[in-house]
Parts: C-alpha cells; structure tokens; sequence
C-alpha cells in the first residue's frame, strides 16, 4: 500500500518567514495530493491539493509543487503569520475522492510573532 | 464549502460500555465515508471505509466486531465502540468525499469527536 513520509516533525518560523514542508510518496498511482490543517482539537481542514496533471498550484500565501519523477510534493507557505501556527498533514490518494488517503506523519508548525 | 459533522463532539464513559458516534454529511450525499483514529501527537489512521448499504471495510488490526459500522442512509454514517477500555480512548474524525456534481472530487473531514473511556 501507499507510504507517505513527511519532513520535518517540528518546524519554528519567524513571523513572516517562509516555511516549506516536503513530502515523499511510494505508490506511483497516487495522483491526489490533498494537504490539511489541524489545529489543536479539531478535525483536519483542506488547505490546498493538487492532482498530478500539474506541477504547481497556488493560493494567495500557499503554494504547493509536485515532482512525479521523484515522487515527493512540498507545501509553501510565504509572509507567514502566527494564526498559521497548526500541525499540517500532506496526504496522498488515488484517482476519484472514493479512495482512502494516506497520511504523513504531520509537521508542527510554530510561527513565532 | 462541503460540511461534514460529527456528534458528539466529546465524550466520556466508563469502561465496558458502548459509544456511539455519528458523522453526518450536511449538503451532499456520501455513498462512502472514511473513520479515522489518531492518538496524541500522531497521524490520522484509516480505521474503516463505511459503505451506504453494505458492510464496512476494515484496515488490517482493526477488530470489525468491536467497532461496528453502520452506513444506513446517504449522509450518515455511525461508529459504535463496543465494550469500550481505556486504551480505546482517542480523537475519531470521520470524512466523507463529495464526487461528481461539477465539483473536482474532495475529501472533507469532520470536527473530530474526543473519546476518554474511565
């Protein structure tokens, strides 16, 4: 099955300072690359995804890159700001939203003001 | 966007007892949703894939009798933790994928529901 790994665990950034979290992935199948944010207590919230049609998506602050070759995919994140502090999760599916996702390990980031 | 809940949000029970968890989702229908365990500082683990009308899935370690399924209509799904123990206590988060409807296929998560068993 799928094996999704996700670097760094821990992650401190100085308020409006990029942070860059990066992803590897094992099954070549996978073509869904959702990423999440949890905040402490709360479900996880789809920040951003991208399919494997393209190699770039961006939104506002938030970009994300994919390398097929490689298998890996990064989350960017510019100007970042202290309400960004959250733990995010990369995650990677097959095909159609029908199939299950796998999820990194998650990376704490913390955003100091 | 898509909403997904989950009822109730927390709970505490003694040991031996049953729990029940719902996941409901709010503005589409949802022939498939997902349950998900994660314990403090750890990742979501896939626990099931519940299907609207027929049996669950069940990832390999998951005791299907202790943690039984129910997908009875289009938008909710239940979790019953059966004969509930301490080391079951856990946050469950369910999700569901909206496909189809003009929309690119997503996977929305629900709020999370905190399980501590006494």
């Amino acid at each position: 099955g799928e094996n999704v790994e996700q670097h760094p665990s821990t992650l401190s950034v100085q308020e409006g300072d990029s942070a860059v979290i990066k992803c590897t992935y094992s099954d070549s199948a996978s073509n869904y690359f959702p990423w999440y944010k949890q905040e402490l207590g709360k479900g996880p919230q789809l920040i951003i995804d991208i399919r494997s049609n393209v190699g770039e998506k961006k939104d506002q602050r938030i970009a994300v890159t994919l390398n097929k070759t490689a298998k890996h995919f990064s989350l960017h994140i510019t100007e970042t700001q202290p309400e960004d502090s959250a733990v995010y999760f990369c995650a990677a599916s097959i095909s159609s939203g029908y199939q299950k996702v796998t999820f990194g390990t998650g990376t704490k980031l913390q955003v100091i003001p | 966007g898509a909403v997904v809940s989950q009822h109730p949000s927390r709970v505490i029970c003694k040991s031996g007892t049953s729990v029940k968890i719902e996941c409901r989702s709010l503005d589409f229908q949802a022939t498939t949703m997902f349950w998900y365990r994660q314990f403090p500082k750890q990742s979501l683990m896939l626990m099931a894939t519940s299907n609207e009308g027929s049996k669950a899935t069940y990832e390999q370690g998951v005791e299907k009798d202790k943690f039984l399924i129910n997908h009875a209509s289009l938008t909710l799904s239940t979790l019953t933790v059966t004969s509930a123990h301490p080391e079951d206590s856990s946050f469950y988060i369910c999700s569901a994928p909206r496909v189809g409807g003009g929309h690119p296929d997503t996977q929305y998560f629900g709020p999370g529901t905190r399980l501590t068993v006494l």
